[in-house]
């Protein structure tokens, strides 16, 4: 039932290791994308996917792959991970340009 | 390049208090506007939006106003209680883009 669902809900791991965050809409939606809340509390655009095609990559490091298989699902592949990871990934899904959003409970990722 | 500011960063209200958190942003050109709240350790859930041709939107106690012209949205809240405590974040979403950029919330205490 759950509209947007995003797995782990938590994530704790070492620096160095690779790790993926999946992420699956029902909503039918034709747009998705990852966000990161740092410790602040501020939520920033990594990057969204419009049809499985890349539409936005807000200068992310390019250890961050985003994978969209299809139009439900759109996840997130992190290489070598760093401490400055650390922070919670959020996923989230709308109809089209001008609809809102939808968001995924989020993974608290945590790098040790 | 769309800038979103929320005043005030944080608030308690003795519960029934009726409230405006305010929201201010830098670029006219708006689809919409979406007003969510965010529950400590928890995902957002989206609680109103505003289409940029209205001027309102109003679910329940919640009504959310929007004037583009000035850059500015404010969210009231009638006769709070304690179940409203989190913080509520503002997203713009500007045109031609495929992303919100948000603003950096206003906490809200309600205290019984």
């Amino acid at each position: 039932d759950t509209a947007v669902s995003q797995t782990p809900k938590y994530l704790v791991t070492q620096m160095g290791n690779d790790k993926s965050i999946k992420c699956e809409q029902n909503l039918g939606h034709d747009t998705m994308y990852w966000y990161k809340q740092d410790s602040k509390k501020f939520l920033k655009i990594m990057f969204s996917y419009n049809n499985k095609e890349l539409i936005i990559n807000e200068t992310v490091p390019n250890r961050f792959s985003p994978k969209s298989p299809d139009k439900a699902h759109l996840n997130l592949h992190i290489n070598s991970l760093e401490l400055g990871d650390s922070a919670v990934y959020f996923c989230a899904s709308s109809q089209d340009l001008g609809q809102g959003y939808t968001f995924g409970s989020g993974t608290r990722l945590t790098v040790v | 390049k769309q800038e979103v500011t929320q005043i005030p960063a944080a608030l308690s209200v003795p519960e029934g208090e009726n409230l405006v958190l305010n929201c201010s942003f830098t670029d006219s050109a708006i689809y919409n506007l979406q007003w969510f709240r965010q529950d400590p350790g928890k995902g957002l859930t989206s609680l109103l939006l505003i289409q940029s041709s209205q001027r309102e939107q109003t679910s329940g106690r919640l009504n959310a106003s929007l004037d583009k012209s000035s850059g500015r949205s404010t969210l009231y809240i009638a006769a709070s209680q304690p179940g409203d405590s989190a913080t509520y974040l503002c997203a713009v979403h500007s045109s031609g883009t495929y992303k919100y950029i948000f603003g950096t919330g206003t906490r809200l205490k309600v205290l019984a």
